[in-house]
């Protein structure tokens, strides 16, 4: 079985301030890891995803997230965050074999102040 | 443009009521996904579906049915024996090779408010 746990719900953060956000997993099995976004009233949208190789995996918008094998976490950082940040994120797992399920956390919505 | 869309964005219904939810995607993708989402609770899975013709309960199938009759759609029908139906649905596809490697593509979403 998998669980995701994301223990932050609610972060808020000054513009061009960092950031980080925790998510730790629990799996009996190898898994692939995700961040997905989430704007408001919205679906969801891949933000990276960690399956093999380098542990350090950028998104496009300034976004990374480093996968720690030994603590099973996968947190994501940002240097400098924006205005345009401001959204919920989810994490999820997915198990390398079987069905392609994700198994997402309770997500931490991100606000940035300005 | 590909995509997934789903109708309507918004949704009320009567208690006792059954309405169904339309997902329809056209990105060629074998399989497709349902999920409730909940303040507080994430996403969970309420039916998949890797192929036409077959579909599988996930976490919280109860009170809810799918059908796959075509590769490009996936409707869900929300019965009145789901007791808390009220909600943001959320529909979604994705490549099907075995493993979990795929991104899952995501439609808008409908919000679905039980009166």
């Amino acid at each position: 079985a998998q669980s995701v746990t994301q223990l932050d719900s609610q972060v808020p953060v000054f513009e061009e301030a960092p950031v980080e956000l925790r998510c730790n997993y629990s799996s009996s099995v190898s898994v692939y890891l995700f961040w997905y976004v989430q704007y408001p009233n919205q679906g969801l949208q891949l933000l990276l995803k960690y399956l093999s190789g380098s542990t350090l995996v950028e998104s496009i918008n300034g976004f990374e997230a480093e996968f720690n094998k030994s603590q099973t976490s996968f947190p994501l950082r940002k240097p400098s965050v924006h205005l345009s940040d401001t959204a919920e994120y989810f994490c999820a797992v997915s198990p390398l074999t079987g069905a392609n399920n994700l198994f997402f956390g309770t997500g931490t919505r991100l606000t940035v102040i300005p | 443009d590909g995509g997934i869309t789903q109708s309507p964005k918004y949704l009320f219904r009567k208690e006792g009521q059954n309405v169904t939810l339309s997902c329809e995607q056209n990105l060629n993708h074998d399989a497709m996904y349902w999920y409730r989402q909940d303040p507080g609770q994430g996403l969970r899975l309420i039916y998949y579906s890797q192929i036409v013709n077959d579909f599988q309960k996930g976490d919280i199938a109860e009170g809810y049915s799918v059908s796959r009759e075509k590769k490009e759609s996936f409707p869900l029908t929300v019965t009145s024996a789901q007791k808390n139906p009220t909600a943001f649905y959320l529909c979604a596809s994705s490549t099907q090779i075995a493993g979990g490697r795929n991104e899952q593509f995501f439609g808008p979403g409908t919000r679905l408010t039980v009166l």
